[in-house]
């Protein structure tokens, strides 16, 4: 089965660094992007940005950019999202999701997603 | 940046009618876009692809059309199972892809 598992919830205050991840199986993870998306609590979906694991190229949406750091680890299948200083404003629910790596751009939508990380940043 | 503006904000319809949601891109993205339908508490699951190619497992009922900047998803004949909020999503401008904010189509 293709599918994309989560960490679990975290719970956190505004200054702590934290690190989200998302395991790929049942596919070749390196033939695939590896997006990231917030959905804040009551509102719609956000994307963040996205990594390729195969080389680890990686783009941010301008709303996000030195905000967060998205990375991963082809030897585990494993992508990952992380803050080094959090703020009460980050708390949300981060999904990760794939799309396929092709020239075929009619192709790139995120076709498997996983089951969402719920992080709450509360003093 | 691509504005992806849906409407309505909410769309009610009974059991059995149609449901036709609206998606506008602020520039062409070709055919390039998404739909997905959220149910509370689950992820996004997605039911549309190049505008108008069902993904795998989706029901025949949904079904996608339009291109440039007008797109539209229609449910010809609603299940209990439908009620849920829809994003669209341009994956055309890359890598600056962007959803709208939904639709949440509620039973009437």
């Amino acid at each position: 089965e293709v599918q994309l598992v989560q960490s679990g919830a975290e719970v956190k205050k505004p200054g702590e660094s934290l690190k989200i991840s998302c395991k790929g199986s049942g596919y070749s993870f390196t033939s695939y992007w590896i997006g990231w998306v917030r959905q804040m609590p009551g509102k719609g979906l956000e994307w963040m940005g996205i990594i390729y694991p195969g080389d680890s190229d990686t783009r941010y949406s301008p709303s996000f950019q030195g905000q967060v750091t998205i990375s991963a680890d082809k030897s585990i299948s494993t992508a990952y999202l992380q803050w080094s200083s959090l703020k009460a404003s980050d708390t949300a629910m981060y999904y990760c999701a794939r799309r396929v790596d092709t020239a075929m751009i009619t192709y790139r939508a995120f076709d498997i997603w996983g089951q969402g990380t719920m992080i709450t940043v509360s003093s | 940046e691509i504005v992806m503006t849906q409407s309505p904000a909410t769309l009610s319809v009974s059991p059995g009618e149609r449901a036709t949601l609206s998606c506008r891109a602020s520039q062409s993205v070709s055919s390039n876009l998404a739909w997905y339908q959220q149910k509370p508490g689950q992820a996004p699951r997605l039911l549309i692809y190049g505008a108008s190619t069902r993904a795998t497992g989706i029901p025949a009922r949904f079904s996608g059309s339009g291109s440039g900047t007008e797109f539209t998803l229609t449910i010809s004949s609603l299940q209990s199972e439908d009620f849920a909020v829809y994003y669209c999503q341009q994956y055309n401008n890359w890598p600056r892809n962007t959803f709208g904010q939904g639709t949440k189509l509620e039973i009437k």
